[in-house]
């Protein structure tokens, strides 16, 4: 199966510290994208990437995030000075060309800031 | 400012019995709307779509249903199974004729237990 992979799964940090996560889209899809989940809320997009190129952010993306995808292919998004706000599922999806191609979710990286 | 809503936290049927599960949106530029299916410990997963020009989509036991006048969707699964349990996601997008991307705004979810 050659879906989304995220990685970690999991990352407790304390609060003030940088964090990365990685994303490794399905290898034929040239979009990619970002979304964070709260508790009892759907997935809020963050940023979309159309091969290296990252053509929208998110107003949740404050300065403290960023993200990359240097080579059209893997992507990193880094918080750095981590707040317990930050803390959720972190979840990254890829899709083909088209507004109405359906989005393949990774399982995400659940982020907890103490 | 809840762009799509899902106003049922959770549904609890029966197997074998009709679930129906309903989302609204405000926002009349949305063209084109999705469910997702997500279980526990996993990302969610593309169910059933639809688009704005349509009024109903059917795919085995998954039908969605729009009613665009009333900003309204549906989707019902017949026969509800218990491997069925799990959190529905809607959601919408500005499809602009195939031109966007995927900025997806979804709904809150709504909890579906199919009980045996």
């Amino acid at each position: 199966d050659t879906g989304v992979s995220q990685n970690p799964r999991h990352k407790i940090t304390k609060r003030g510290q940088n964090v990365t996560f990685r994303c490794d889209p399905i290898s034929e899809h040239n979009r990619l994208y970002w979304y964070r989940q709260t508790l009892g809320q759907g997935p809020e997009f963050l940023t979309y990437f159309q091969n290296e190129a990252q053509l929208e952010k998110s107003r949740l993306l404050s300065d403290r995030f960023s993200a990359e995808r240097p080579k059209g292919s893997f992507s990193t998004l880094e918080i750095q000075r981590t707040e317990q706000g930050d803390s959720a599922m972190y979840l990254c999806a890829s899709s083909t060309t088209g507004g109405d191609s359906p989005l393949h979710f990774g399982n995400g990286t659940r982020l907890t800031v103490t | 400012d809840q762009q799509v809503k899902q106003n049922s936290p959770s549904l609890s049927v029966q197997e074998g019995r009709i679930s129906i599960l309903n989302c609204d949106y405000t926002n009349s530029m949305f063209d084109y709307f999705l469910w997702y299916k997500k279980y526990p410990a996993e990302g969610p997963t593309f169910l059933i779509s639809i688009s704005s020009i349509k009024d109903k989509n059917e795919d085995g036991r998954f039908t969605v249903f729009l009613n665009k006048s009333a900003k309204h969707l549906s989707l019902h699964i017949v026969p509800s199974q218990p491997g069925d349990s799990a959190v529905y996601f809607c959601a919408a997008i500005f499809n602009a004729g195939g031109t966007s991307y995927g900025k997806l705004t979804f709904g809150q979810g709504t909890i579906l237990t199919v009980h045996p």
